[in-house]
This record gives C-alpha cells, sequence and structure tokens, in this order.
C-alpha cells in the first residue's frame, strides 16, 4: 500500500549547525503534508506544515520543502538547538477526509 | 487553552485481560482521533469520530477493540481481550473539526502487555 517513509532514522548535529531530515512520500495524491516533533513521554507537536500547491514554507527557525516531481520533502531547522532534540515524524494525506499517514520517524541528537 | 488530557498514562497487565483509556480532547473540537505508537514508528490512526459519530474505524481490530464517544465530548478506548503486540502509546488527537487538518495530541498512555 502506499507508505511515507524517512531517508535516515538517527541524525546528530551540531549545536549551531543547521539540521535537514528528509522523508519520501509515495502517494501522489497526497496534498497537504505536515512535520511533526515528539519528545520523549509526549504526544506528537505540530511544528509546520504545507501543501501541494507550494513548494516551500518558512515558520520560525523552520523551513519545510516539497518536491512532488520526486515526492520528497524535507524539514530544514536553521541554528539547532539542544531543545530540537526529538524524533521527527512527517506525515501525508491526500484530500477529503482521509487518515494522516505518518512515517517512521527520524531521531535529531543535539551535540553541545 | 488546556490540551488533550489522556489517563492513565501508563498501564501494565497480563495478556487477555482488558484496559480502558480515556481521553478528554480540547474545548469545542468536534473531530476526536485514537492512535496507536508502536516503538519505534509513526502514530497509525485506529479510529476518528465526529462529534460523537465514526467517521473511519477500517484500521481498528474490532474482535478486541472498541471505543466510543457518547456525548461527543470525552472518548474511550477499550481493548478486550489484550495480546502482546498491543503493547505500544495510545495516543488521543482532536481537532476543531474534520475539515481542520492540524490536530493537537495529547501525552498517550503507554501500554504494556506481558
Amino acid at each position: 500500500g502506499e507508505s511515507v517513509g524517512l531517508h535516515l532514522p538517527t541524525l546528530s548535529v551540531q549545536e549551531g549547525d543547521n539540521s535537514i531530515i528528509n522523508c519520501a512520500y509515495s502517494n501522489s495524491a497526497s496534498d497537504y503534508f505536515i512535520w511533526y516533533k515528539q519528545e520523549s513521554g509526549k504526544g506528537p507537536q505540530f511544528i509546520i506544515d504545507i501543501r501541494s500547491n507550494m513548494d516551500k514554507r518558512q515558520g520560525q527557525r523552520v523551513t519545510v520543502l516539497l518536491n512532488k516531481t520526486v515526492k520528497h520533502l524535507s524539514l530544514q531547522i536553521a541554528a539547532t538547538q539542544p531543545g530540537d532534540s526529538a524524533v521527527y515524524f512527517c506525515a501525508e494525506k491526500d484530500s477529503g477526509n482521509t487518515p494522516l499517514v505518518f512515517g517512521k520517524g527520524t531521531r535529531l541528537s543535539v551535540i553541545a | 487553552e488546556a490540551g488533550v488530557a489522556q489517563s492513565p498514562r501508563y498501564k501494565i497487565i497480563e495478556k487477555r485481560q482488558s484496559v480502558a483509556f480515556w481521553c478528554n480532547p480540547i474545548s469545542g473540537h468536534a473531530t476526536l482521533y485514537w492512535y496507536q505508537q508502536i516503538l519505534g514508528q509513526g502514530p497509525k490512526l485506529l479510529i476518528q469520530f465526529q462529534n460523537n459519530g465514526v467517521v473511519d474505524d477500517s484500521q481498528l481490530p474490532k474482535d478486541r477493540f472498541s471505543a466510543e464517544r457518547l456525548k461527543g465530548v470525552d472518548s474511550t478506548l477499550k481493548i478486550q481481550p489484550a495480546k502482546l503486540e498491543d503493547s505500544a502509546v495510545y495516543l488521543c488527537a482532536s481537532s476543531l473539526d474534520a475539515g481542520k487538518d492540524e490536530q493537537y495530541f495529547g501525552p498517550g498512555t503507554r501500554l504494556t502487555v506481558t
């Protein structure tokens, strides 16, 4: 079936560096994408979203890039901080009342 | 604004026992979701409610799992009887309505079946 996955299960970065977390999706009908951050013992927390009519969206220290041609999504975190250490999930859905499909997650570790 | 509340936070049971989880969504949120998150994986939707009606329960193992949201606010998820493979974190989420995509998650209930 259709699935959402991540290229790398773990990512370690130095504090202050930029982080890039990647995600591949396979459902060509997906038109809405979300990045979630999940800290240990907590539920996923919304970070940023993007719709398929855009290829880039920026938030506070975060940028999401969408490449529909290769079905690839990335999350860029600028000036990574220790508080950014968490598991990051991408999720996607197509139009209508369809459920979110989550990928397996990437663990980001920030080295002080 | 209070977030999504869940209880208990942790539960340990033996296989073949039953267990129930409770969720109180954000006030005014019409849509409520139950997810199962197995260790190392992303959440998987079990059931979605719109007010007190079921919108999607296609991935709910109905032979052992049941959920209700009788008054369109709080919800309970029950497993009876539990199996070892049910060990997971059960997350509840809510959104303003089904057309609003941003879901707010509770802290989850970590279930261990021994």
